[in-house]
């Protein structure tokens, strides 16, 4: 089945340094990939739509200077968070669309744990 | 291990038919449950959630109740619609984490 990867899967950081996650498709290429937040106890929250070779569509309310999306590649996208304060902590997800299956299922990342201290 | 299984797809209905989405779990704790919706070509959707055992969610005309003794949180609706055309996903997160976890999908095609 498709694969998407995460890395890393946990990471602690000081406030005020950036962090860059990134999400891999292994088996499939992706010309689509979405970001999602997760806060403890609630559900996950769409961030941004992250399209190769051009720039990533954020949520209303998403900071898209503090949040930088790079889908450089059919396989791979980033997200890096910029001056990080303990507010971001959170857990983000990637998922990414199989580009031959037009409108069809996203698959999964693991998720990557973030704590600003 | 915690994990979620949905019945699997897709699901063809006619228009204003009932739907029902079963949504089954396993979780060593008290997990809240959620179901999210991805239509063609957007990002996930929050389309319900309940966080206790008997609450219901509801949203869109879509109901699900989060049943205890069943394990279960199936997805219902009255009379569908083509516009309820999408994949549908069933998923949990435990208290003690906030990972969620999540069904394999069902997708779900309405026909006129």
């Amino acid at each position: 089945g498709a694969v998407v990867s995460q890395h890393p899967s946990r990471v602690i950081c000081k406030s005020g340094t950036s962090v860059k996650i990134e999400c891999r498709s292994l088996d499939f290429q992706a010309t689509t990939m979405f970001w999602y937040r997760q806060f403890p106890k609630q559900s996950l929250m769409l961030m941004a739509t992250s399209n190769e070779g051009s720039k990533a569509t954020y949520e209303q309310g998403v900071e898209k200077d503090k949040f930088l999306i790079n889908h450089a590649s059919l396989t791979l996208s980033t997200l890096t968070v910029t001056s990080a304060h303990p507010e971001d902590s959170s857990f983000y997800i990637c998922s990414a669309r199989d580009r031959r299956r037009a409108g069809g299922p996203q698959f999964f990342g693991p998720g990557t744990r973030l704590t600003v201290l | 291990g915690d994990s979620v299984t949905q019945m699997e797809g897709p699901v063809t209905l006619s228009e204003e038919a009932f739907l029902t989405i079963n949504c089954t779990y396993t979780a060593t704790g008290y997990p809240s449950l959620f179901w999210y919706v991805q239509y063609p070509g957007e990002g996930l959707q929050l389309l319900l959630k309940a966080t206790k055992a008997d609450d219901k969610g509801s949203n869109k005309g879509f109901e699900a109740t989060y049943r205890k003794e069943t394990t279960s949180f199936h997805l219902e609706k009255g009379s569908v619609q083509v516009s309820d055309s999408a994949v549908y996903f069933c998923a949990l997160t435990l208290d003690s984490n906030y990972q969620l976890i999540w069904g394999a999908g069902t997708k779900l095609i309405i026909k006129p």
